[in-house]
């Protein structure tokens, strides 16, 4: 099966620029979305194949997929971002969604 | 708007079965594939289901196939989600969620969840 790994966690500074990243074997062949969950509420999508973002989320959020990694960049954080984000994909060899482990972003 | 609102969860002993639904209503229902992604007590997301809009298409995760069965019924806008000889493990916060069709494999939006807790 077509497994997805995140980092448990990253912290970063107000004001400075959290990188995510979800590592996959070639996973540039794939379409890779992002989702934020904050404490206690539903997951929303905040990127899209791969770097596209749904209308109302910040430009500050971007992604990228590459070889054998996505990235989730937030540049400029603020404390509202402070959240689990996981990284998805459909595999099509098994027809199953994927998703990674999470990454706690912590906001300090 | 689009809402999504999931029900039926509830405690149940292992063995036993349980039915959630989910009404849908704010987009035209016919026209999109259901998940259901469920989320243990402090774990990750976990992918249950798939069915497509005409429900000629079902697909599970391999922990849960020919333990849960998922259906739609487009009159009404709802899907539901049979679950049966459940166990421990599937004690969890049960999201319906839309998958917003094209072949980008996502989730557009998500209901807010119901919690089925599995125990003796």
């Amino acid at each position: 099966s077509y497994v997805l790994t995140q980092p448990p966690s990253v912290s970063v500074a107000p004001g400075k620029t959290a990188t995510i990243t979800c590592g996959a074997n070639n996973i540039v062949s794939k379409s890779v979305h992002w989702y934020q969950q904050k404490t206690g509420q539903a997951p929303a999508l905040v990127m899209y194949y791969n770097n596209d973002r749904p209308s109302g989320i910040p430009e500050r959020f971007s992604g990228s997929n590459s070889g054998n990694t996505a990235t989730l960049t937030i540049s400029r954080v603020e404390a509202g971002d402070e959240a689990d984000y996981y990284c998805q994909v459909w595999d099509s060899d098994s027809d199953h969604q994927v998703f990674g482990g999470g990454t706690r972003l912590t906001v300090l | 708007q689009i809402r999504l609102v999931e029900s039926g969860g509830g405690v149940v002993q292992p063995g036993g079965s349980l039915r959630l639904s989910c009404a849908a209503s704010g987009f035209t229902f016919t026209t999109h594939g259901m998940h259901w992604v469920r989320q243990a007590p402090g774990k990750g997301l976990d992918w249950v289901t798939l069915i497509s809009f005409e429900e000629s298409d079902k697909f599970y995760a391999d922990s849960v196939k020919g333990r849960f069965t998922v259906s739609r019924d487009n009159s009404k806008s709802t899907v539901s989600l049979y679950m049966e000889n459940l166990r421990v493990e599937d004690t969890a916060v049960y999201f319906c969620a839309r998958d917003p069709g094209g072949d980008s494999g996502s989730i557009d939006y998500w209901g807010q969840g119901t919690l089925v807790i599995v125990s003796s």
